[in-house]
């Protein structure tokens, strides 16, 4: 398996832009997270899907931040209207029985 | 309110050497205990993790320690290397599967050939 695939690998956008970040889970897993990690406030569980219907939103830090999972393969993270406080690695994970796994990341720069 | 505290932020370690790392946390509904290694540009991956029923568990070279009364618990890496090198996040879970997991806010780990 290809692990979690995340796209793009890097996002550089101007602030007021939508951004969508994307994520392929791994095949056969029912649970899907979104991560935001900054070097101040760490790694932050923003929203978490179980057989692609969102659980739990309450890390969601405003209402510019979406996220949808129309089928089991695949996931979107959408800021809009993005600000340079959104800078930060998103990471997405996958959970088949117990253990997550991330995938690479997307580094997110908004100027 | 950080609900799971890690230190240090940073831990220099000689080649062979014993790293520690430590985290606490206040929550008693937490039961499931996982630490994470994170290289540069990659995302974290599972690297070993203990429910509070043992105070101990080892693998390979490292172990975690777990000391429910006191609510700490820490990573113990033996015969350091310096491949090693890498951030540590502890994190936690509450009762019921870990799909809460809640972070440390990680320790970045030198290991000096």
């Amino acid at each position: 398996d290809a692990g979690v695939i995340q796209s793009p690998r890097h996002e550089v956008t101007e602030m007021g832009q939508e951004v969508t970040l994307r994520c392929k889970p791994i095949s056969g897993h029912d649970y899907l997270f979104w991560y935001r990690q900054t070097m101040m406030r760490g790694l932050e569980l923003l929203i978490y899907f179980n057989n692609n219907v969102p659980i739990d939103d309450s890390g969601m830090p405003e209402d510019r931040f979406s996220a949808k999972m129309p089928n089991a393969s695949f996931s979107t993270l959408k800021i809009q209207p993005s600000e340079p406080r959104d800078s930060a690695v998103y990471f997405c994970a996958s959970r088949g029985f117990y253990e997550q796994y991330f995938g690479p990341g997307t580094r997110l720069t908004v100027t | 309110q950080q609900q799971v505290k890690q230190s240090p932020q940073s831990l220099i370690v000689q080649k062979g050497g014993i790293s520690i790392i430590n985290c606490a946390y206040e929550n008693t509904a937490f039961d499931y205990f996982p630490w994470y290694q994170q290289f540069p540009g990659k995302g974290p991956a599972l690297l070993i993790a203990i429910r509070p029923d043992v105070s101990e568990k080892k693998e390979g070279r490292f172990t975690i320690s777990f000391n429910k009364s006191a609510k700490q618990f820490s990573l113990h890496i033996m015969d350091s290397q310096p491949g090693d090198s890498a951030t540590y996040f502890c994190a936690a879970a509450e009762q019921g599967g870990s799909e809460k997991l809640v972070f440390g806010k990680g320790t970045k780990l030198t290991v000096n050939p």
